[in-house]
């Protein structure tokens, strides 16, 4: 299997563009994940599916922030209008369908607002 | 909430040393416990998954130890080698329900010494 791909790997912007991330699970995967990583606050947890449902999404920072799942391969993030607080890399995972399953991790997206 | 921290912030050895990795969690009501590896502008390579019905996980020159009961975990590494810097992060698994992201700690940025 490919693993969790994610694109872009790098992106930068400018100040209230609208910025897409998107990623792919492996596939059978029930989980989805989407984790922001930044020096000072480390990794954190921004919003999680299962089975293509949004379950938990009270780690998005705001309403700038929103994530959709349409379908089991595939998933995208969406920042509009991006500020340059947003600068982290954004982490995608994955995992099979019960907790005491090994998360997988994607390469990440890096994202500067500038 | 859960809250992980790890011991020491920044560690930087010989090659060949021993050395243990700390991890402590506030909420002893996990399903799992896992153990990352990142290396710089990568994503996280899963090392170690303990149950919380495990004591240990052991994976070539990696152990890691999980005493659920005082909220802690050790990642014990033998003959260290350059290959081995890295940041290795914690990360817990809740129990209950609608938890079911990692929760990390702020990791422990490693360095061998050739």
């Amino acid at each position: 299997d490919a693993g969790v791909i994610q694109s872009p790997r790098h992106e930068v912007t400018e100040m209230g563009q609208e910025v897409t991330l998107r990623c792919k699970p492996i596939s059978g995967h029930d989980y989805l994940f989407w984790y922001r990583q930044t020096m000072m606050r480390g990794l954190e947890l921004l919003i999680y599916f299962n089975n293509n449902v949004p379950i938990d999404d009270s780690g998005m920072p705001e309403d700038r922030f929103s994530a959709k799942m349409p379908n089991a391969s595939f998933s995208t993030l969406k920042i509009q209008p991006s500020e340059p607080r947003d600068s982290a890399v954004y982490f995608c995972a994955s995992s099979p369908g019960t907790r005491g399953n090994t998360i997988y991790f994607g390469e990440g997206s890096w994202l500067t607002v500038v | 909430k859960q809250e992980v921290t790890q011991i020491p912030a920044a560690l930087s050895v010989p090659e060949g040393e021993n050395l243990v990795l700390n991890c402590s969690f506030t909420d002893s009501a996990i399903y799992n416990l896992q153990w990352f590896r990142q290396d710089p502008g990568k994503g996280l390579t899963s090392l170690l998954l303990i149950q919380s019905s495990q004591r240990e996980q052991t994976s070539g020159r990696l152990n890691a130890s999980l005493d659920k009961s005082s909220g802690r975990s050790t990642l014990y590494i033998a003959a260290s080698q350059p290959g081995d810097s890295a940041t290795y992060l914690c990360a817990v698994r809740l129990a209950g329900g609608g938890a079911d992201g990692l929760t990390f700690g702020k990791g422990t940025h490693l360095i061998i010494q050739p």
